[in-house]
């Protein structure tokens, strides 16, 4: 069965500690592994997408990396702003499903 | 509008009762999804609408769940005799590419439906 599990369920870090988030997915095959960013009250926000093995995106102060049973989200100098649940989504091929993890929450102190 | 609306933002519904929930896509979208997310967890999958053609309905949890695409862009997830357990966020995405394989995904903010 295709599985997506996040960890830790909930990071506090203060403001500039730099940091990682980690997604174990098991998939029959994978089509594309993606990262979104969700704020309180409202849907999730596409930030990544990671194909294959040894793939790496990056946008601000976040980098995305893949193995064939992880992926991390390195958050780099972190600030308040950043605070959000990150959800970890995989789709197999053949199908249309997209399956979400639980989240990561991070908290970011100033 | 320039996102994915949906309709409406909260419901209250009286256990047994018939609700309608819909969504807006961004115009042009060929794909379109709804899940459904419970307090503290990920979406969960319920069905995927390519244009009007609903491809796959393997995550609708009943027979009381019912969605439709007509004309290919509006979407209505209606739910019938509604249980507590329907509590949740009936959140909608659209995607310019078929499949959604792109990952890219534009999630609406959301139907908060709450059965007594």
């Amino acid at each position: 069965e295709d599985q997506v599990t996040q960890s830790p369920e909930a990071l506090r870090l203060q403001e500039g500690e730099s940091s990682s988030l980690n997604c174990s997915y098991t998939v029959s095959g994978l089509r594309g592994l993606f990262w979104y960013r969700q704020d309180p009250g409202k849907g999730p926000e596409f930030l990544f997408t990671l194909y294959s093995a040894g793939e790496e995106k990056e946008k601000e102060r976040l980098k995305a990396t893949l193995t064939k049973k992880e992926s991390f989200l390195h958050i780099t100098a972190p600030k308040p702003e950043d605070s959000a649940t990150y959800l970890c989504a995989v789709q197999a091929t053949g199908g249309f499903k997209t399956i979400f993890g639980a989240g990561t929450r991070l908290f970011v102190k100033a | 509008g320039a996102g994915v609306s949906q309709s409406p933002r909260y419901k209250v519904a009286k256990r047994g009762q018939d609700v309608a929930l819909r969504c807006d896509p961004i115009s042009g979208h060929v794909s379109l999804f709804w899940y459904q997310q419970a307090l503290g967890q990920g979406p969960e999958f319920l069905t995927y609408f390519q244009n009007e053609a609903q491809l796959d309905k393997s995550g609708l949890p009943s027979d009381r769940f019912f969605a439709e695409r007509p004309e290919g862009s509006v979407s209505t997830l209606k739910i019938q005799r509604t249980q507590q357990e329907d509590s949740a966020v009936y959140l909608c995405a659209s995607s310019l590419v078929a499949g959604g394989i792109t990952g890219e995904l534009f999630f609406g903010e959301g139907s908060r439906l709450t059965v007594l």
